[in-house]
This record gives C-alpha cells, sequence and structure tokens, in this order.
C-alpha cells in the first residue's frame, strides 16, 4: 500500500535557525495536507498543496509540493520558540496517509 | 477548538478489561477517523466511517471496533486490552475525504 515517509525524525534547533523536513511517498499524491502538533496537544491541520510545483507560504513557513507530486517539504526560516512540536505529512485521495512526523525542539 | 468532541480525556483500566471511546465530529462532517498515536509515535490509522458506514480500514486490531450512529458520532471500542494498548486515540473528522480536524484526544492507560 502506498507509505509516507518523513525525514528527519527529530531536529534539533537554536532558536533563529532554519528547520526544513521533507516527506516522500511511495506513490504519486493528488494532493498533499500539513499538520502541526505541539507537545501535548492534537494535530491541527497547516496547508493543502494540491498543484505539481506549487509552493506556498504562511509568513515564515514554505510549503513546497514536488513536480511529480511525489515529494513535499516545509521549510521554517528563523524558528521561534512557538514552532516547537511535530510537523506531519499527509498524502492520498480517498484514504490520508500520515508520515511518521518531524518533531522539532528549539533551544532558546 | 477543531470543533471535533471526544469523551472521555482520559482513562485509566486494568488489562483485560473492555472500553468505549466515544467522538462527536464537527458539524456537517460526514467522515469520522480513528488513530492511535503511541509516545513518540506517529498516526497510525485505524478505520474510517462516513455517513454511518465504514470507508476504509487500517491497522485495526481484531480487538477493536468501531460504529459510526445516525447522528454521526462515532464509538471506538477497546476489548481484552493488553499493556501496549496505551496510547492517544485520536478522532477526526473531515466533509469527505479532505482536511481533517481533529479532536483533543482520549489518553488511555492499561495497568
Amino acid at each position: 500500500g502506498q507509505q509516507v515517509m518523513q525525514i528527519p525524525q527529530y531536529q534539533h534547533v537554536q532558536e533563529g535557525e532554519d528547520f526544513t523536513t521533507y516527506c516522500n511517498s511511495s506513490t504519486t499524491l493528488s494532493n498533499i495536507q500539513w499538520y502541526k502538533q505541539r507537545p501535548g496537544g492534537h494535530p491541527v491541520f497547516l496547508i493543502q498543496l494540491v498543484k505539481s510545483g506549487e509552493v506556498k507560504k504562511q509568513k515564515r513557513l514554505t510549503f513546497q509540493f514536488g513536480e511529480a507530486k511525489k515529494n513535499s517539504s516545509l521549510h521554517i526560516t528563523a524558528t521561534q520558540t512557538t514552532d516547537v512540536g511535530t510537523y506531519f505529512c499527509a498524502g492520498g485521495a480517498q484514504k490520508l496517509v500520515f508520515g511518521q512526523g518531524t518533531r522539532l525542539t528549539i533551544n532558546p | 477548538d477543531s470543533g471535533v468532541t471526544q469523551t472521555p480525556k482520559h482513562l485509566i483500566t486494568a488489562t483485560g478489561q473492555r472500553v468505549t471511546l466515544r467522538c462527536s465530529p464537527r458539524s456537517g462532517d460526514l467522515s469520522v477517523y480513528w488513530y492511535q498515536q503511541s509516545l513518540d509515535q506517529g498516526l497510525q490509522f485505524l478505520i474510517q466511517y462516513y455517513n454511518g458506514e465504514e470507508r476504509a480500514k487500517g491497522n485495526i486490531l481484531e480487538r477493536f471496533s468501531a460504529q459510526q450512529f445516525p447522528d454521526l458520532h462515532s464509538e471506538l471500542n477497546l476489548s481484552s486490552l493488553e499493556l501496549g494498548d496505551s496510547a492517544l486515540y485520536f478522532c477526526a473528522s473531515s466533509v469527505e475525504a479532505g482536511t481533517q480536524y481533529f479532536g483533543p484526544g482520549t489518553r488511555l492507560l492499561v495497568l
């Protein structure tokens, strides 16, 4: 079945450094979604990408969808302590398949 | 607040017991999903219901079952509980197969 892999599993940065997480699917995706889960919280929807090569920005967050629609990335510029959490990508048509997530911790 | 409610928030029980987790989706959402999240683990998809019918099945154990009622709320039944079933159980809802809105979760501890 479809698999979605995310790397890295963990990332620790100094506040102000950039952060990137990568998502790869074993099959072509109709769309990709990104979620953020704060420590002790529940996953919260961030964004959805649909088009090949699409790039979307939300303030310091930049989301990309690969040309082949099999990979995606989330880049955070100049991390802040509020960015701490686990970032999940999820892809699929009828059924969303979630990646294992990247846990971001930040040294203030 | 996502609009999805889950009860109870916490549940402590013993091995071999049976529990029922409840989820009320956002108003208007027909799809309900159940996920299991163990410590330091990702989201393991268990099962999806759409308008009362099972739509997709994931890594759900035979000891687990779920249903969605006519008012669209859903229940996840976990039986013959084992220590390894201790986890966070999330419910999510969506209109169709789109963006999923997650509830706050039920934290289950099996002793």
